[in-house]
């Protein structure tokens, strides 16, 4: 099946730092991915609609200048947590929906951000 | 209201047994609804569509009521391996995913 990869897997980062998250489809053509973050024992949270060439769609109450997204390919989006803080903690997923089967959307395994 | 609601559980039970979760969503011109299974500190996966007219995969049936707007998943002959968060996921608008709290199942020897 389609393979969806997120980097890093876990990060441990100082409060005020910032931190990039990329997510790739490996085998596919993605020009749109999604990114999701849950916190413990809560569902997934949709934060924002990457779009390949364009701007990102964010969710009501994400902050856009606080989770920046580059989706420059067709096989990369990035997620970038700038000034990090210990509420930013969370599980970060990405999806990916295949350009040629638009039904299915592919799970990144995550990255779990610890901002300390 | 949630948009996708769920019984957290845990739903205990042993090995071999029947067990069933049900969701709720208050979109009614939501489309399409999928089961998907998550690991502990892993990502959510697919496990199946739900169609109106029900659906089975092995030991696995979904249903879909339209009318009361919910979604069941029926599990079969329990596995140790079958333990898992089990999340309802139902697409409103364009592709979004909009996931419940999911349904934790352990299953026990």
């Amino acid at each position: 099946g389609a393979v969806v990869s997120q980097h890093p897997s876990w990060v441990i980062c100082k409060s005020g730092t910032s931190v990039k998250i990329e997510c790739r489809s490996l085998d596919f053509q993605a020009t749109t991915m999604f990114w999701y973050r849950q916190f413990p024992k809560q569902s997934l949270m949709l934060m924002a609609t990457s779009n390949e060439g364009s701007k990102a769609t964010y969710e009501q109450g994400v902050e856009k200048d606080k989770f920046l997204i580059n989706h420059a390919s067709l096989t990369l989006s990035t997620l970038t947590v700038t000034s990090a803080h210990p509420e930013d903690s969370s599980f970060y997923i990405c999806s990916a929906r295949d350009s040629t089967n638009t039904d299915t959307q592919y799970f990144g395994p995550g990255t779990r951000l610890t901002v300390l | 209201r949630k948009e996708v609601e769920q019984d957290p559980g845990p739903f205990n039970v042993p090995e071999g047994a029947t067990v069933a979760f049900n969701c709720t969503y208050s979109n009614s011109a939501s489309q399409s609804f999928f089961w998907y299974r998550q690991d502990c500190r892993k990502e959510p996966k697919l496990l199946m569509s739900v169609y109106s007219s029900g659906n089975e995969d092995g030991r696995f049936t979904a249903q879909l009521n339209r009318a009361s707007q919910y979604i069941s998943l029926l599990i079969r002959d329990s596995k140790l391996s079958d333990s898992a968060t089990y999340l309802c996921v139902v697409i409103e608008g364009f592709q979004k995913l909009v996931f419940g709290t999911g349904t934790r199942l352990l299953v026990s020897p």
